[in-house]
């Protein structure tokens, strides 16, 4: 058990809905990181936020939206849902921001059918 | 080309073998990760290298700078080692965001 926690752990839904992930850091990491995994695109960072701020950014859709909350969480918000957004949705945590090591959480895998 | 690049992406050994999976990347780095993937999806950081080697347990991993490569290897593998192992890389210019080879899959048989 890493500590990170997702939830939930597998969703199925339509095009062109909304979905929101949430993942909950290990107890004391300031850090969470967000990540993609899809068949064909592999394992993408999507974005990183540090004690409540947007630390960094990568391929992140502008459909796509994330947030970290004063206690730490974080909600990763999927809009206009496509087909291809269908993927495993790893969301990560760490104390320092950039060298330290990554704990992950079990994922969310999303279904758009 | 990828910036990070693994070799090989498939590899199937017999238990008890010694193996080697191969990390290259082609931009400077500050560190590089070795992430564990099982069949269930969840991943696991085996280890984060910014210089020399380091080992736990049946594992050791390289990482060689000049060289710009990284080796994970496996001792006496056993097939509960049996996942996709990946590399990872964070560049010095990017903040914390991870550039992730495209990972080895490993099958230990008993």
């Amino acid at each position: 058990d890493s500590g990170v926690t997702q939830t939930p752990k597998h969703l199925i839904t339509a095009t062109g809905q909304r979905v929101t992930l949430r993942c909950s850091p290990r107890s004391g990491d300031l850090s969470v990181y967000w990540y993609q995994q899809s068949l064909d695109q592999g394992l993408q960072f999507l974005i990183q936020y540090y004690n409540g701020e947007e630390r960094a950014k990568g391929n992140i859709l502008e459909r796509f939206s994330a947030q970290q909350f004063p206690d730490l969480h974080s909600e990763l918000n999927l809009s206009s849902l496509e087909l291809g957004d269908s993927a495993l949705y790893f969301c990560a945590s760490s104390v320092p921001p950039n060298t330290g090591e990554l704990f992950f959480g079990e994922g969310s895998r999303l279904t758009v059918l | 080309k990828n910036e990070v690049e693994q070799s090989p992406q498939n590899l199937t050994a017999q238990e008890g073998e010694f193996i080697t999976i191969n990390c290259s990347y082609s931009v400077g780095i500050s560190a590089l990760h070795w992430l564990q993937q099982h069949p269930g999806g969840g991943i696991v950081s085996l280890f984060m290298l910014s210089s020399g080697k380091k080992k736990h347990g049946r594992l050791i991993a390289t990482i060689n700078i000049q060289e710009k490569h990284s080796s994970l290897h496996i001792t006496a593998s056993h097939p509960r080692d049996s996942a996709v192992y990946i590399c990872a890389v964070i560049q010095p210019t990017s903040g914390s965001r991870l550039t992730f080879g495209e990972g080895t899959q490993l099958t230990v048989n008993p």
